[in-house]
């Protein structure tokens, strides 16, 4: 079966970096779209970023572009969240979520159990 | 990239049907078919349960329609029942191949 495991979480500073990852199993990592989804205590949920299969594009929320880089290994069947310039808004639950076979449209069929970001000075 | 608009919050009693509603714009919504729906409990991580306006991922009950018209989308629940309390989302695809989801809306069961 489908398994997502986020890793990496914990606390950061202001202006500093954290990488979160994503270890995927139980389907053919290379051939999906991957994102990233975070959920801010207490709020709803917000969209991060988005990777094709093949890593040849990526997409980001406004409130993260230029901040926090995607990226994926199909090799290790992993997935990546650099988070740079950090800050108190980006706390939240990080989750990664499966995206469509070869699409680009989102489909959020599996989730992680998600990893907490708490940036605080 | 403004969030859909959702009601805070939604109530019903068992038995009885209740209907989300989630509002877009031309950009989202109105220019996509890749509306979905999302139930999350306490703690837990969001499960999908509408997909592409009106399907249902497998193992999901048929309890649960979408639909969608113009810039709006709507989840209905049929039968309610006490599990049912949770809070609902909903997303979609936008015009800058981005994504974008709804403030979330909270069923409480009375």
């Amino acid at each position: 079966q489908v398994h997502l495991i986020e890793s990496g979480g914990g606390v950061v500073q202001p202006g500093r970096s954290l990488r979160v990852s994503c270890a995927a199993s139980g389907f053919s990592f290379s051939t999906y779209g991957m994102h990233w989804v975070r959920q801010a205590p207490g709020k709803g949920l917000e969209w991060v970023a988005v990777i094709y299969y093949d890593g040849s594009k990526k997409y980001y929320a406004d409130s993260v572009k230029g901040r926090f880089t995607i990226s994926r290994d199909n090799s290790k069947n992993t997935l990546d969240l650099q988070m740079n310039s950090l800050r108190v808004e980006d706390t939240a639950v990080y989750y990664c979520a499966r995206g469509r076979i070869f699409g680009v449209p989102p489909l959020f069929d599996y989730w992680g159990q998600g990893t907490l970001v708490t940036v605080s000075a | 990239q403004s969030a859909l608009t959702q009601p805070a919050s939604v109530s019903g009693s068992p038995g009885q049907s209740i209907t989300f509603s989630c509002t877009g714009t031309s950009s989202d919504i109105g220019d996509f078919d890749y509306v979905s729906w999302f139930q999350q409990h306490p703690g837990k991580a969001p499960k999908l349960i509408i997909y592409d306006v009106s399907s249902r991922p497998s193992g999901v009950s048929d309890r649960f329609t979408g639909s969608k018209s113009g810039n709006s989308a709507s989840l209905t629940i049929s039968g309610l029942q006490t599990e049912d309390e949770a809070d609902y989302y909903c997303s979609s695809s936008t015009s800058n191949f981005t994504v974008v989801f709804g403030g979330g809306s909270r069923l409480t069961v009375l």
